[in-house]
């Protein structure tokens, strides 16, 4: 079974540009989640989807950070514009329902400089 | 709100040698517990994990068991290995409808040979 795949796995940009980050969740998978994990910090996460209905954006700074999941599958994190403290690597994650396990994808690094 | 505080690394510890690495929580309700692995270059895995009071999780040889009294879930192998070497995240859901997950902010673990 394939696991959860996300692009790109690296991205360096500057201050102010903005960026996008893919995820595709395991299939079959109705709950997908976006997390943020700074260096040296445990995940926080951003925003979960059931199906493509947002649960809970609770952490999520609306102001520059968003988040669409249209068809139910795949999923895009945007931001715009970046800031030095966004960078972190951003996990998704997905699981079969909103009790179920969630498995992680490996990640991706973002640099803002 | 809920909240894990896990003990802080690094933990460094020669082969075959036992490992403790210490987590306490505070939470609403009744969470279930987990214990995440997550190896160099890699997602978070799931190692283990505990859904009520008194519940032992176990995986590749590493335990925790659910102690409610001192809100504590610790993770513990009785010998490591070289690739054990990874960074451990404890963490609880909040319980309910909704999955969510906090975590600790982690402790690497190196083994040397």
């Amino acid at each position: 079974e394939a696991g959860v795949a996300q692009s790109p796995r690296y991205k360096i940009i500057e201050k102010r540009q903005s960026v996008a980050f893919w995820c595709n969740p395991i299939s079959g998978h109705a709950t997908l989640y976006w997390y943020q994990q700074i260096l040296g910090q445990g995940p926080k996460l951003l925003i979960q989807f059931q199906n493509n209905g947002v649960v809970d954006d609770s952490q999520l700074p609306k102001d520059r950070f968003s988040a669409e999941r249209l068809k139910g599958v795949d999923s895009t994190l945007k931001i715009q514009p970046a800031k030095l403290e966004d960078s972190a690597v951003y996990l998704c994650a997905s699981s079969l329902d909103a009790l179920g396990t969630q498995y992680f994808g490996p990640g991706t690094r973002l640099l803002v400089l | 709100g809920n909240s894990v505080t896990q003990m802080e690394g690094p933990v460094t510890l020669s082969e075959e040698a036992f490992l403790t690495i210490n987590c306490t929580y505070t939470a609403t309700g009744y969470p279930s517990l987990f214990w995440y692995v997550q190896y160099p270059g890699e997602g978070l895995q799931l190692l283990l994990k505990a859904t009520k009071a008194d519940d032992k999780g176990s995986n590749k040889g590493f335990e925790a068991t659910y102690r409610k009294e001192t809100t504590s879930f610790h993770l513990e192998k009785g010998s490591v290995q070289v690739s054990d070497s990874a960074v451990y995240f404890c963490a609880l859901n909040s319980g309910g409808s909704n999955y969510k997950l906090t975590f600790g902010k982690g402790t690497l673990l190196t083994v040397n040979p």
